[in-house]
């Protein structure tokens, strides 16, 4: 996956701790996302983000925050952990909007449990 | 609301028995649908992305069409190292920066090739 690195790969969290997923790119790209990957359920949005200092809530937001003060990072907060968050989670990137000659390229994935 | 149905859920093959899969697709305004693939512990990989109908692309063994309510990817004389899931996803028509990346995934379709 050509440029976005996401940490940790794994982490295992007790209910109510707090905790932040990276995510960073290198590609100048205006567009980043986040995404949650769960048995039976694909991948589903959580934020969205459409430049610095602009965010959005997807279709899964609560529970998480969001911000993007660089193009480069867009970090995903997890304010007070849930077993229900128990997911893989992946970042995503793009120049623009997915429209006519663009592609939009996925981090590697972080495993998260929260026990 | 947006949706995507993806079909079957699993496909097992023996190597060089050509199949399909199908990626049905209901969201307002498409303005692209992208396929993926993705191997175990890993982030989807970028294969495809169709933007109108009687649209076609390929790669290697896999070509994508798409229709007006569906696309499919045709996996010919498949090897064991085509063995993944394959995932599809929508991009809904809004305005440039509304849309951002907004996604909207099928469940996925495991397909293993046996030698």
């Amino acid at each position: 996956n050509a440029g976005v690195t996401q940490t940790p790969k794994f982490q295992v969290l007790k209910t109510g701790q707090s905790m932040t997923l990276q995510c960073a790119q290198d590609m100048n790209h205006e567009y980043m996302s986040w995404y949650r990957q769960d048995p039976g359920m694909g991948l589903r949005l959580i934020h969205y983000s459409v430049g610095a200092g602009i965010t959005d809530q997807g279709e899964v937001p609560n529970g998480y925050n969001v911000s993007r003060s660089t193009t480069e990072d867009f970090p995903l907060r997890l304010l007070s952990a849930a077993p229900s968050q128990t997911s893989v989670y992946f970042c995503a990137s793009s120049y623009s909007v997915g429209g006519h000659g663009n592609t939009i390229y996925f981090g590697e994935g972080s495993w998260l449990t929260v026990v | 609301e947006d949706q995507v149905t993806q079909s079957p859920e699993a496909l097992r093959l023996q190597e060089g028995e050509s199949s399909s899969l199908n990626c049905s697709y209901t969201v307002s305004g498409l303005r692209g649908l992208f396929w993926y693939r993705q191997d175990p512990g890993k982030g989807p990989e970028f294969l495809f992305t169709l933007y109108s109908a009687g649209e076609e692309k390929e790669k290697e063994r896999l070509k994508a069409t798409l229709t007006k309510k569906e696309s499919f990817l045709h996996i010919t004389a498949p090897k064991p190292e085509d063995s993944a899931t394959y995932l599809c996803a929508a991009l809904r028509g809004e305005t440039i920066k509304a849309a951002g990346n907004k996604l909207t995934f099928g469940g996925g379709t495991r397909v293993l090739v046996k030698p």
